[in-house]
């Protein structure tokens, strides 16, 4: 099993459409979530940090889902600029404290 | 203030030839990550550095190094380069290293390596 997994997609939805992403991970031991954006052949740009109390940042919203182990990415009333692929990053703290980060989940809003 | 930075932009080299690439973080932090992201894969952890020091590293060969200097900036050297090594190369810098909890990372533009 991947340490991370997303669903590749791609999800296509139309503008102001709501769209949700999850993210599975394999380690129970992590401690820190994140979600950065990446644009075609750009470095990834943090998008949010994800805290257990769940977080929201205007049109997104994360959530962590302990029991369950994935977390979520929540984008409200989309835009054309969300186009991008969202990746899951996960801490695996242990004896071997890396940051994992998911392959990516592309999203496509069009008009 | 100034984000992470990483030069060359783009780098080509040939089989057998050694390629030097670096990176300098936003003033202040003091941890640096590499990661490797070949063509429609996924970032791969290459190298954490923090204060100097190797912390960790990833399942990729000895051929792999790099260092930390104490301006905290960092170079990655792949030696022996094969084609497989054609990636986007991109340098992280975070205000505590990973057992900290995790720190958010800031990526930098990145360098493309090309190997033929």
């Amino acid at each position: 099993r991947k340490e991370v997994e997303q669903d590749p997609g791609p999800f296509n939805v139309p503008e102001g459409a709501t769209v949700a992403f999850n993210c599975t991970y394999s380690n129970s031991a992590s401690q820190s979530f994140f979600w950065y954006r990446q644009d075609c052949r750009k470095e990834p740009k943090l998008l949010m940090s994800v805290y257990s109390s769940g977080n929201e940042d205007g049109r997104f919203t994360a959530q962590l889902n302990r029991a369950s182990q994935y977390i979520s990415l929540l984008i409200r009333d989309s835009k054309l600029s969300d186009s991008a692929t969202y990746l899951c990053v996960v801490n695996i703290l242990g004896g071997f404290q890396k940051l994992v980060f998911g392959t990516g989940t592309r999203l496509l809003v069009s008009p | 203030e100034a984000g992470v930075t990483q030069s060359p932009t783009h780098l080509i080299k040939t089989r057998g030839q050694q390629a030097t690439l670096r990176c300098s973080p936003i003033s202040g932090h003091t941890s640096v990550y590499w990661y490797q992201q070949a063509l429609g894969l996924g970032l791969q952890f290459l190298l954490w550095y923090d204060e100097g020091e190797e912390r960790n590293r990833g399942n990729f060969p000895p051929r792999f190094s790099g260092r930390q200097f104490p301006n905290y900036s960092s170079e990655l050297n792949v030696n022996a380069l094969e084609l497989e090594d054609s990636a986007l190369y991109l340098c992280a810098s975070s205000l505590a290293g990973l057992d900290s909890g995790g720190d958010e990372q800031y990526f930098g533009p990145g360098t493309r390596l090309t190997v033929t």
